[in-house]
């Protein structure tokens, strides 16, 4: 069965501190990888897609990246305004999403 | 340019009722997408239509549940006699395309409804 496992659930970071959120999958007929922002009471924001291993994309502090198997979305040097749920999704025509890391930026 | 427009962003039904959730995509897009969030779960995919056509359901609850996606006018997401777990945020998305960078999809700001 297609999966997506998003760690870790939960990440508080001091601002200026900077750090790594982790996207693992098993899943079949992969065409791309997605990752979104989401604020409270909101629908996802757009950020990335990759397509292919080795492939990296940035916007202001975030970086992601992928490999065979998990992706990376780094955060360097975080703002208070960083603070969101981050989903990584899987695309095999319909996403696949993992359940999030909930990342609060403290001042 | 406007994005994924969704409405009523808010719907409170009792049980036993009908809900009727909009999908307006955005201009230039043809592929729509419904997601449904649970209170502290993650978002499933529930259906995949293109114009007049239904290309993928297999997230659909097989009772109660209908969508559509007709020729003129916005996508609808019917949920018939909605119970309390159908609460939830359902979120639509759409694409302008299924390949490459065209099958970015992009949501919506949701409906929460509301099932007392």
């Amino acid at each position: 069965e297609d999966q997506v496992t998003q760690s870790p659930e939960a990440l508080r970071l001091q601002e200026g501190e900077s750090s790594s959120l982790n996207c693992s999958y098993t899943v079949s007929g992969l065409r791309g990888l997605f990752w979104y922002r989401q604020d409270p009471g909101k629908g996802p924001e757009f950020l990335f897609t990759l397509y292919s291993a080795g492939e990296e994309k940035e916007k202001e502090r975030l970086k992601a990246t992928l490999t065979k198997k998990e992706s990376f979305l780094h955060i360097t040097a975080p703002k208070p305004e960083d603070s969101a749920t981050y989903l990584c999704a899987y695309n095999t025509d319909k996403l696949i999403f993992g359940t999030g890391t909930r990342l609060q930026v403290f001042p | 340019n406007a994005g994924v427009m969704q409405n009523p962003r808010h719907l409170v039904r009792r049980r036993g009722q009908e809900a009727r959730l909009r999908c307006s995509p955005m201009k230039g897009h043809s592929h729509v997408y419904w997601y449904r969030q649970l209170p502290e779960e993650g978002l499933k995919f529930m259906v995949y239509l293109q114009k007049e056509n239904i290309i993928d359901e297999s997230g659909m609850p097989k009772e109660r549940f209908s969508a559509e996606f007709p020729k003129e006018g916005p996508s609808i997401l019917r949920i018939q006699q909605v119970v309390r777990g159908d609460s939830a945020a359902y979120f639509c998305a759409s694409s302008p395309g299924t390949s490459g960078a065209y099958n970015e999809q992009f949501f919506g700001p949701g409906t929460r409804l509301t099932v007392l």
